[in-house]
């Protein structure tokens, strides 16, 4: 199985600050994206991350509050901007390769205050 | 759209077999995954199927009716570590940003008991 590892792992931030996270595949991915773990509940699609090209988000969240970067097959970026407590959640990379398992990164625990 | 129902906490004893249940309603349909996610980890996959009919691997066996939008994950031989959610998750129609997108049910939590 493929390796996803993830920047930082968890980080505690201040309202209205931002913060990147880092998500790298040890090979090249067809896919990859971005999702969205709350406190007791299931994965939500933030966007797909399309490299050299602006990402596809899902209805909810727009590029101004989640900018992503794709600049090559292995890496991606998700950044979340103005940061409010309800932001406080597990960000999770993913990635599918030519098969059909889409494998997960470890995820990133970010608590706001 | 789409729609996943799977029940919120299911408990069972150690070697017994538990099923566990998910529906859906989806606008496409284009596979059902299985994925294993223990807490504060993240998801691992356990099963794929896209025709009507069980997948078997090991303990864990899936099955799939697609004309009831119902599936199933069997665990056989329960071991304490297999505490932890199960998540449903559907493969939809092409969404036309270049990929078949999971949509996720909110998971089914185990707890396996001595």
């Amino acid at each position: 199985s493929a390796v996803i590892s993830q920047k930082p792992s968890r980080d505690i931030c201040q309202r209205g600050t931002s913060l990147t996270i880092q998500c790298q595949v040890d090979s090249q991915v067809t896919m990859m994206f971005w999702y969205r773990q709350q406190p007791g509940q299931s994965l939500t699609l933030i966007a797909t991350a399309n490299q050299g090209s602006e990402a596809t988000y899902e209805s909810g969240f727009v590029i101004d509050k989640f900018p992503i970067s794709r600049p090559n097959l292995t890496f991606s970026t998700l950044t979340v901007s103005n940061m409010s407590p309800e932001d406080s959640s597990i960000y999770l990379c993913s990635g599918r390769w030519t098969g059909l398992e889409q494998f997960f990164g470890p995820g990133t625990r970010l608590t706001v205050l | 759209g789409q729609n996943i129902d799977q029940p919120t906490e299911m408990t069972a004893t150690e070697g017994a077999i538990v099923q566990i249940n998910c529906t859906y309603q989806t606008s496409g349909f284009n596979g059902l995954f299985w994925y294993q996610q223990h807490a504060g980890e993240a998801p691992t996959f356990l099963s794929y199927n896209v025709l009507d009919g069980l997948e078997e691997k090991g303990r864990f066996s899936s099955f799939l009716s697609r004309s009831k939008g119902y599936s199933y994950l069997l665990l056989k031989e329960l071991q304490m570590k297999d505490s932890a959610s199960y998540l449903c998750a559907v493969r939809g129609a092409y969404s036309g940003a270049g990929s078949y997108q999971l949509t996720f049910g909110k998971g089914t939590k185990l707890s396996v008991i001595p």
